[in-house]
This record gives structure tokens, sequence and C-alpha cells, in this order.
């Protein structure tokens, strides 16, 4: 079992420009969360993807965006990047269909730059 | 809503003495408690949980924690640290919103272990 995998590892963009982000899910997980961890604080809750629906959103604006695949993995999408943008984006996954569901397994993380 | 709070942003301990890191939370329902370990450039590894049952829960790596629900406190506590738990640790809640879980991190705290 892989777990939790995350593309790319490291990532630098400049302002204004567009990322995605993507993560796959650990095997028999079907929810993936994406969470912001910028430098020095805990991890701040992006959004919550189920059956290829946003389910829940935390406080982020609307150029932080997602998508799920059919196959459960989910892509992070930011646009008109901004220096503050610059942390490690983590994902997590979850299995709500197989009893698992509160207990989340996160990825590595993609650090992204922004100059 | 929900609110989590670590009460030591870093905490200088000696190998092999005792330590405990406190997490106090804040939510209107029924929550799941968790803490978390990150090493550097690393994601977030769970080190415990606790959904129900037995308020004195046991983790990875000779940690344990105990809920206590009157306190609203999720302390955790290792008996002997070593060098190799240097790192950072962060307390999270999880709780329900409209059938789907919202986890909520605290900022995390930083035990640095002294040889």
């Amino acid at each position: 079992d892989a777990g939790v995998t995350q593309s790319p590892t490291h990532l630098i963009k400049t302002r204004g420009q567009q990322v995605t982000l993507r993560c796959s899910p650990k095997s028999g997980h079907d929810t993936v969360s994406w969470y912001q961890q910028a430098l020095g604080q805990g991890p701040q809750f992006i959004f919550q993807y189920y059956e290829e629906e946003e389910r829940q959103r935390g406080n982020f604006p609307d150029r932080f965006s997602g998508h799920q695949f059919p196959n459960y993995s989910s892509e992070l999408n930011v646009n008109a990047l901004l220096l503050g943008d610059s942390a490690l984006y983590l994902c997590a996954s979850s299995g709500r269909l197989s009893g698992a569901y509160n207990e989340q397994f996160f990825g590595p993380g993609t650090r992204l730059t922004v100059l | 809503a929900q609110s989590v709070t670590q009460l030591d942003s870093q905490v200088p301990v000696f190998e092999e003495a005792p330590v405990e890191l406190r997490c106090n939370y804040s939510s209107s329902v029924s929550v799941y408690l968790f803490w978390y370990v990150q090493y550097p450039n690393q994601g977030l590894q769970l080190l415990l949980k606790y959904l129900s049952g037995s308020t004195l829960v046991k983790g990875i790596n000779g940690f344990e924690a105990e809920f206590n629900k009157s306190q609203t406190s999720f302390h955790l506590r290792k008996p002997s640290v070593h060098i190799s738990d240097t790192a950072e640790y962060f307390c999270a809640v999880s709780a329900s919103s409209g059938g789907y879980q919202k986890v909520t991190f605290g900022i995390g705290t930083k035990l640095q272990v002294i040889p």
C-alpha cells in the first residue's frame, strides 16, 4: 500500500500564475481533504471532496478550487498566486464507506514557493 | 465552530525526562481528538486518536494521551523522551458538519529534546 501520494514535491511559481497540485488517496479511501500549512503554523483546512463534489470548505477565497476524479484522486488549483500562498500543501484521505471515517492519512505534501 | 489551543509553542526537555504537551479544545458538538507528529520537511503522522471508550489512549513511540471532557483537554505525555522525539506535535479535533468531518488543528508545539 503506497499510502497517500502527492505531486510534485516542490514547486516554484511567480505571482499571478496558476498552479495545480495532485493527490492520490490511500487504497480503499474515497474522501480527500486539502490543507495549507504556512511556515510555523498548523494546517488550515481548505476543502474536502467526496463523490466528486466539494462537501466542505474552509475560509479560503475562490482562487482555491479543486476537483475529484472517479478514481478518488484529487487536484487542488490555485489561481492568481500571491506571495502569501507560499506554504506546504497537504492532502489527506479517509474512508467514508470503509468505517475509518474519522481517521485521516496524510501525504508528504507539496512545498509551493511563490516569488 | 470548533477550536484547538496548544498552550506551549516550544517545549525543551532533557533526554530520558518525562514530557507533557498540552491541548485544549472547544466545540459545541461531540468531537474526536488526535495528535499528529511532523518531522522536518515531512507530512503528518498520526500518533494516537480518541474516538470513544477509554479516556486513556496509547499511541505509537510510547506516547499516550488522556481525554478529559470536563476540562476539554487532551494532553499528550511520554514518560521518557528520546532524541528522536524532537519534532513538531499537532493536536487536532474532528467534528461532524452536515454529515462530513471537519478537522481543526492547533498551531503546534515544538518539542526539543536536549542530550
